[in-house]
């Protein structure tokens, strides 16, 4: 069964280094999204992609984050520079629209980045 | 305040028994309501997916309950393993881009 691919699978960092997050959601799947996810609580979206086109990063930190779907496949969010609040994991996941209109949504493993 | 809630926040249950947890939201229009299962350090896994004129979905010992008119959904685990430790979050969609998660209830099956 297609998965989405996550890597890494975990990043220990430093505060103030850059850090950088790769994934290649299920082939002919059009939206990916990047989810923030603190420890004991649900998934917060901090950007999604149609294609190539940012759909939504209202809640993307600008300042310090940033994400990319050049070719509209795979996808890199990068955090520059880190700081102690990003550790957290961080998911992406891929969708499709079925015939009934049902968005069905499939996760990747996740990366889990640790700030020291 | 999250518009979607979940109770309760932790639980833990023998293997064999049966449990509940609820999700009350107040997302408004309502698309579709799903279950997820998250294991620990793992993404999310869909379990069911609900739509507005659907009361009840099964996928083997999970079955999801869904009432519309009092914005409130269930999931009923029956004949609980201990592989069913994990957390299980409820995500409300208002439309097809939009999905609200919740907090997640942690799920502990003790033998």
């Amino acid at each position: 069964e297609a998965e989405v691919a996550q890597s890494p699978r975990y990043k220990i960092t430093e505060k103030s280094q850059a850090v950088a997050f790769w994934c290649d959601p299920i082939s002919g799947h059009a939206t990916l999204y990047w989810y923030r996810q603190i420890l004991g609580q649900g998934p917060e979206l901090l950007v999604q992609f149609q294609d190539e086109s940012v759909v939504d990063d209202s809640q993307l930190p600008k300042d310090r984050f940033s994400a990319e779907r050049l070719k509209g496949v795979d996808s890199t969010l990068k955090i520059q520079p880190a700081e102690l609040g990003d550790s957290a994991m961080y998911l992406c996941a891929s969708s499709f629209l079925s015939g009934t209109g049902e968005r069905g949504q499939y996760f990747g493993p996740g990366t889990r980045l640790t700030v020291t | 305040k999250n518009q979607v809630e979940q109770s309760p926040q932790s639980l833990i249950i023998l293997e064999g028994k049966n449990c509940t947890l609820q999700c009350n939201y107040t997302v408004s229009p309502f698309s579709n309501l799903r279950w997820y299962k998250q294991d620990t350090g793992r993404g999310p896994v869909s379990l069911t997916i609900m739509t507005f004129s659907e009361n009840t979905k099964s996928n083997g010992r999970y079955t999801a309950t869904l009432d519309a008119d009092t914005k409130q959904s269930s999931l009923h685990i029956t004949a609980s393993q201990l592989s069913d430790s994990a957390s299980y979050i409820c995500v409300v969609s208002a439309y097809a881009n939009d999905m609200r998660f919740g907090a997640g209830t942690r799920l502990t099956v003790k033998p």
